[in-house]
């Protein structure tokens, strides 16, 4: 099964510290999306981008496809013990059909 | 707000042993899903059902069953439980038409001893 590859795996930051994670794919992705889990919860569904170069912002967080829409990236500014948390990308393969990247977990050390 | 909720979310099972997860969703989705979530290897579907008795193999079906006899109940069978089943199990549920919002119960993680 393809597996989106997310950078870095693991992140362990200072809180109002800035950081970006990656996620890229070999193929194109049609359409992408962000999703956030917190310990103990399902994936919530933070964004979905669509156009190549698109960006998108949700509050600190910033959301960008890349022009070949091969890639993305999600930039946190000031990060907030809040936003600890495992990220994950993942593309849209077919109706109803999800790839998942492998993940970047987040932690925020007050 | 939809809600899928997972029955157990907790599970100690012994190898052998036949494993049944729930999942129950309240907003009437067509679409339902599980997905094992392991470190490293994201989430990899197990099954989904597109309507009542309706099942489609994902990309990690052996091993598994599924049963859909009710549109809010989506039901996840391990037959014979196996130390390499030990996993987070998350369900999903999405609405006809739309691709983009999937919503995911709080998950189950399940250890076969």
């Amino acid at each position: 099964t393809q597996l989106l590859e997310q950078s870095p795996q693991f992140l362990s930051i200072q809180e109002g510290e800035n950081l970006t994670v990656y996620c890229n794919s070999s193929s194109v992705f049609s359409s992408l999306q962000w999703y956030r889990q917190e310990p103990g919860e399902g994936p919530v569904l933070l964004v979905t981008v669509v156009t190549g170069g698109e960006v998108k912002k949700l509050k600190r967080l910033t959301f960008q496809f890349g022009d070949a829409r091969k890639d993305s990236s999600l930039h946190i500014t000031a990060a907030q013990p809040g936003d600890t948390g495992l990220y994950l990308c993942a593309k849209v393969s077919g109706t109803y059909k999800y790839i998942f990247g492998t993940g970047t977990r987040l932690k925020v050390l007050a | 707000d939809v809600k899928v909720t997972q029955s157990s979310r907790y599970l100690v099972k012994r190898t052998g042993e036949k494993v049944f997860l729930e999942c129950v969703q309240d907003m009437d989705h067509e679409n339902m899903f599980w997905y094992r979530q392991d470190p490293g290897l994201g989430l990899r579907l197990i099954y989904f059902s597109y309507d009542v008795k309706m099942k489609e193999k994902g990309d990690i079906p052996e091993g598994y069953s599924v049963s859909r006899e009710k549109k809010e109940r989506f039901s996840l069978i391990l037959e014979s439980a196996s130390t390499n089943q030990t996993s987070m199990y998350l369900c999903a549920s999405i609405r006809d038409g739309d691709q983009e919002t999937q919503y995911f119960g709080p998950g189950t993680r399940l250890l076969v001893l």
